[in-house]
């Protein structure tokens, strides 16, 4: 069965360092997100990408976070500075039009922490 | 705002018994709905999604939805242990092109 995989499983940095958490979406879709859960609290909707662009993005998603589709395969999320409060699980999501008609493939999430 | 609301729980049902988890949200736009059972640790398992008024049944899921009062619900029959999770109500609000979850039901089958 196809999956949405993400590595690392987890990433420890240092607060102020950069990170970039990697995603294979589902080979034919072609709308990707990311979400994120802090520990404890409910699954946040971070951005929505879909033909090299974002499409959607919420209030966390500031100018120290970016996305990108480096190549056919790959969705990845950067976090230029971390702060200790960017400690959260984060989930990759695709689908295949969207999601407004139709459901979302989570990853297994990466665990990101801060120190 | 765009919310979704769930009672945190835990709902403790006993084993065989039908366990059912309701969801409200605010965006009378909503056009579709998704269940995910998500357990400790792991990411949002999709169980099941609705567009239309009524009810949904797969297997021993039932998903009902009522847009009228902006409410949608979870049953599941027969309840099993392995069921034991929280189940996450997500919104797809206003044809946006993403889900707002709910905070999610914290579900315990007791054996």
């Amino acid at each position: 069965e196809p999956e949405v995989t993400q590595t690392p499983s987890h990433q420890v940095t240092q607060m102020g360092q950069e990170v970039i958490l990697r995603c294979v979406p589902i080979s034919n879709h072609l709308y990707f997100y990311w979400y994120r859960q802090i520990l404890g609290q409910k699954v946040e909707f971070l951005v929505s990408f879909y033909n090299n662009e974002i499409s959607e993005k919420s209030e966390i998603f500031d100018d120290q976070f970016s996305v990108e589709r480096p190549d056919g395969s790959n969705f990845t999320l950067k976090i230029r500075s971390t702060k200790l409060e960017d400690s959260a699980m984060y989930f990759c999501a695709s689908s295949d039009i969207g999601m407004m008609g139709t459901e979302a493939f989570f990853g297994q999430g990466t665990r990101l922490t801060v120190v | 705002q765009k919310e979704v609301e769930q009672n945190s729980g835990p709902l403790s049902v006993p084993e065989g018994a039908i366990a059912s988890l309701n969801c409200t949200y605010s965006d009378r736009g909503s056009q579709s709905f998704f269940w995910y059972r998500q357990y400790s640790g792991k990411s949002p398992e999709l169980i099941m999604f609705i567009y239309s008024n009524g009810d949904k049944e797969d297997g021993r899921f039932t998903a009902q939805l009522n847009k009228a009062s902006q409410y949608v619900s979870l049953l599941i029959r027969d309840s099993q242990p392995s069921d034991s999770a929280t189940y996450l109500c997500a919104v797809n609000m206003n044809r946006d092109d993403k889900i707002i979850f709910g905070k999610g039901t914290r579900l315990h089958i007791l054996p």
